[in-house]
């Protein structure tokens, strides 16, 4: 159980394309998915919080409005990445934590999309 | 506050030796841990989880931790090391309200033949 599907796993585009990223939590309801991006060699860096009906909580030094982020079902959060230029090429990940449920459940992350922006 | 500190960023290892990745954590409170592995260009699977029960967790795949609150650790160990094992390891301790998670800065785990 706890499966979380990430798609598409890689993407390649022009400069200035906006790129939607798919998550989903394929057994479960998932109040809270979060969004985080790896650069190589490196932990995970969360962008943002992505809460089923309601705005997304973006750390500090996201740009919100470059990272767009909905959380329509209980089993579904996209991140769109606006006007993409070269430097959002990166490793993004997702993952999602299972409804009503706090303190000591873990994450269940995707197999992450591979962004590279010509 | 809490961190995270994977105190190793390279581990070597040969094929059937003992595996050992430290962590050790900070926490204002009772902390839940857990361990993750990440395979290149994939995401992350959970080894196992502590979370106030017993201090010995066991994982998946021949994996164990176990958190000792008087050294503020959490160390990942495996008896014997195999050749699939070699990959990313992250400590994660989760935050107050368990929607924070704090990583590591990663253990890469090499296995020689």
């Amino acid at each position: 159980g706890a499966v979380v599907s990430q798609h598409p796993s890689r993407v390649i585009c022009k400069s200035g394309t906006s790129v939607k990223i798919e998550c989903r939590s394929l057994d479960f309801q998932a109040t809270t998915m979060f969004w985080y991006r790896q650069f190589p060699k490196q932990s995970l860096m969360l962008m943002a919080t992505s809460n089923e009906g309601s705005k997304a909580t973006y750390e500090q030094g996201v740009e919100k409005d470059k990272f767009l982020i909905n959380h329509a079902s209980l089993t579904l959060s996209t991140l769109t990445v606006t006007s993409a230029h070269p430097e959002d090429s990166s490793f993004y990940i997702c993952s999602a934590r299972r409804q009503g449920v706090w303190g000591n459940q873990p994450q269940h992350f995707g197999d992450g999309t591979r962004l590279s922006i010509l | 506050a809490q961190s995270v500190t994977q105190l190793d960023s390279h581990v070597s290892v040969s094929e059937g030796t003992p595996v050992l990745l430290r962590c050790n954590y900070s926490s204002s409170y009772s902390p839940s841990l857990f361990w993750y592995v990440q395979h290149p260009n994939k995401g992350l699977q959970l080894l196992l989880k502590y979370t106030s029960a017993a201090t010995l967790v066991k994982g998946i795949n021949g994996f164990e931790a176990e958190f000792k609150k008087s050294e503020t650790s959490f160390h990942l160990t495996k008896p014997s090391a195999h050749m699939s094992d070699a990959a990313e390891y992250f400590c994660v301790v989760s935050g107050e309200t368990g929607n924070q998670f704090y990583f590591g800065t990663g253990t890469s785990l090499t296995v020689i033949p």
